[in-house]
């Protein structure tokens, strides 16, 4: 089945906890992305990564880093969580970074609670 | 600016038709997408406009959008408690096409 796979759907840490929330897809995606989604604010973009290799800053990147070392993966990683980090996290991947009708597809969401 | 917005809540009653507005602020040709975001899961693709279109109709789904006004509305037909999730309207750049901003999610609550 065609999916995007985020683990875990939930975590609870504390602050300056170093965590990785991983992302898998198997569709050969080119294009993945990390978004964040808080109450009233819709999602905003994390990172995005075009391809192997290649990493770019979304809208609200301060706090965290990724990798894209295979194409299929694109792990999300906290070197030092705080608690405005608390919040719904999304990895989505499309076909292409490039092509306009290139849908997202999401995970089912990573929750995660910095106290 | 790049806003999309959407209201944040809409209260139908079941079988009726429910109508989601969202606005977008960029003129520049776009994919404007609608995704539906159930409880617990991520987002799904319901449906998406060419901003060349005016009109697009999917079963109980018509996507109607104005470029005039930057308006795009997700019209639901005989809606039903299934229907019941966050819908987030979305928008795509021609000469960005790797940013996608997405308006906050209107909730959508189906009363009996």
């Amino acid at each position: 089945e065609a999916q995007v796979t985020q683990n875990p759907r939930y975590l609870i840490t504390v602050t300056g906890k170093k965590l990785t929330v991983t992302c898998s897809q198997n569709m050969n995606h080119e294009y993945m992305s990390w978004y964040r989604q808080d109450p009233g604010l819709g999602l905003r973009q994390i990172y995005y990564s075009m391809n192997v290799e290649v990493t770019d800053k979304g809208d609200v990147p301060e706090g965290y880093k990724v990798s894209r070392k295979e194409k299929r993966n694109f792990p999300l990683i906290l070197e030092s969580p705080s608690p405005n980090q608390t919040s719904l996290y999304f990895c989505a991947s499309s076909l292409s970074g490039t092509e306009r009708n290139s849908p997202l597809h999401f995970g089912n969401g990573t929750r995660l609670t910095v106290t | 600016g790049e806003d999309v917005e959407q209201s944040l809540f809409l209260s139908v009653r079941e079988g009726d038709s429910s109508v989601i507005n969202c606005t977008y602020t960029d003129s520049s040709s776009t994919y404007l997408y609608w995704y539906k975001q159930e409880p617990g899961a991520g987002l799904q693709l319901l449906t998406y406009i060419f901003s060349n279109m005016d009109m697009k109709q999917d079963q109980r789904l018509t996507v109607l959008l104005n470029k005039k006004d930057k308006h795009l509305s997700l019209r639901i037909a005989d809606t039903q408690t299934g229907d019941s999730a966050i819908y987030f309207c979305a928008e795509r750049k021609v000469n960005s096409a790797s940013k996608i901003i997405f308006g906050s999610g209107t909730r959508l609550s189906i009363r009996p």
